[in-house]
């Protein structure tokens, strides 16, 4: 079984750019995580969908981070405009239905973003 | 509130010896706690996670962890450390189905 892919795998850009990162889950997972971690840190919940709706976005900065789940497969983050401190490791992660406090997610390699 | 807390940035053990990672929770609520690990350049993996069926949870590559609610702990053990078992590793707590991570411990093991 395939696991969860991103990409790109390292994305480096200037302060004000524009980046987007892209996730495929594991197929049939319902739920949708991204995390930011940040160098030294534990991951930190960044948005959750469930199948194509937004179930928590709380700590996205809305300002500059957008996501979507358009057909309730893939999702897009994008920050608009990076800065310095958006340097960090952006994972994704799924999990079979969500809605669960004991149900396992399942994480992708993650991509590396530095800004400049 | 739920939350973690892992007692050491950086643990150095030699190759055989016992590996002892710690973790503190605070949950107001039955938790559900996981130990994930990750390697350089890579995502996170899950070793084990408890449920709160058996106290002792037994996960992955010899790993295995104890639940001690008068502790509040979940304390990550193995009893033979591995070269291979150099990595970061992360406890965690699920809040409603989100979870919280720690800040990780970095596990280095030496010849």
């Amino acid at each position: 079984e395939a696991g969860v892919a991103q990409s790109p795998r390292y994305k480096i850009i200037e302060k004000r750019q524009s980046v987007a990162f892209w996730c495929n889950p594991i197929s049939g997972h319902a739920t949708l995580y991204w995390y930011q971690q940040i160098l030294g840190q534990g991951p930190k919940l960044l948005i959750q969908f469930q199948n194509n709706g937004v179930v928590d976005d709380s700590q996205l900065p809305k300002d500059r981070f957008s996501a979507e789940r358009l057909k309730g497969v893939d999702s897009t983050l994008k920050i608009q405009p990076a800065k310095l401190e958006d340097s960090a490791v952006y994972l994704c992660a799924s999990s079979l239905v969500g809605g669960g406090r004991q149900e396992t997610q399942y994480f992708g390699p993650g991509t590396r973003l530095l800004v400049l | 509130a739920q939350s973690v807390t892992q007692l050491g940035s950086h643990v150095s053990v030699s190759e055989g010896a016992l590996v002892l990672l710690r973790c503190n929770y605070s949950s107001s609520v039955p938790p559900y706690l996981f130990w994930y690990v990750q390697y350089p350049n890579q995502g996170l993996q899950l070793l084990l996670k408890y449920t709160s069926a058996a106290t002792l949870v037994k996960g992955i590559n010899g790993f295995e962890a104890e639940f001690k609610k008068s502790e509040t702990s979940f304390h990550l053990t193995k009893p033979s450390a591995h070269m291979s078992d150099a990595a970061e590793y992360f406890c965690a707590v699920s809040s409603s189905d989100k979870l919280i991570f720690g800040t990780g411990t970095r596990l280095q093991v030496f010849p």
